[in-house]
């Protein structure tokens, strides 16, 4: 199975600041990493596919990036709406596997 | 609009057989995959497996043994089958669509229905 290991577990920022989570898989994945945004009570959305494409309707300031099997998550001005878990997951061969989560805390 | 649903009982018992619906809406399930993620409470998400388009499924191998994933098309619906259920199958448990045409990443996600299995 391919492992996917997030990072970090937790975070806390300020509203207006960036931040950064990455997951590193344990094996080529070819770019096929999605993240998906959770709220509490709430069912997983997609935000980012293809390591860096913009599902429609998310904000801009969120944005993807890889380097070699490092996958980024970047959020740009914080802002409260954003409090959330953030998770990673490749679809590259079975079975799927997710990050295990990023707890993001708006300060 | 895309919508997933997903109905079942809540409360189970060790070693019964676990049924739930996914009802979808919105696009055909002979246009895209839909595939079950489960979530125990507080922790992260696992892919249990997947329907696709032509009907062909893939599944975890951690739950294969136990799990059956099967749809009728005409009522727009996918289910999920799994039975020995051990109370580590506490959890809620999501239907998503896979977009299946850019990518088998899930684009679309239902409310999810939580599961608790205890004597």
């Amino acid at each position: 199975d391919i492992q996917m290991t997030q990072s970090p577990a937790s975070l806390s920022a300020s509203l207006g600041e960036t931040v950064t989570i990455e997951c590193l898989a344990s094996e080529d994945i070819y770019s096929n990493l999605a993240w998906y945004q959770q709220k509490p009570g709430k069912s997983p959305q997609l935000l980012i596919y293809d390591a860096s494409s913009l599902q429609d309707g998310v904000p801009s300031r969120f944005s993807g990036s890889e380097s070699g099997t490092q996958y980024s998550l970047e959020i740009n001005s914080l802002q409260s709406e954003d409090a959330a878990t953030y998770f990673c997951q490749q679809h590259h061969d079975y079975p799927f596997t997710f990050g295990s989560g990023t707890k993001l805390e708006i300060k | 609009q895309v919508q997933l649903k997903e109905s079942g009982p809540g409360l189970m018992q060790p070693s019964e057989t676990l049924s739930l619906t996914c009802t979808v809406s919105g696009f055909s399930l002979t246009s895209n995959g839909v595939g079950w993620v489960r979530q125990p409470l507080g922790k992260g998400l696992v892919w249990m497996g997947t329907i696709w388009a032509g009907g062909s499924t893939n599944y975890n191998s951690a739950v294969q043994s136990r799990l059956s994933i099967s749809r009728d098309t005409s009522k727009s619906q996918v289910f999920l089958k799994m039975n020995s259920l051990q109370p580590e199958d506490t959890g809620t448990y999501y239907c998503a669509r896979h977009d299946s045409f850019r990518g088998d990443y899930f684009d679309y996600w239902g409310q999810g229905v939580m599961v608790t299995v205890s004597s």
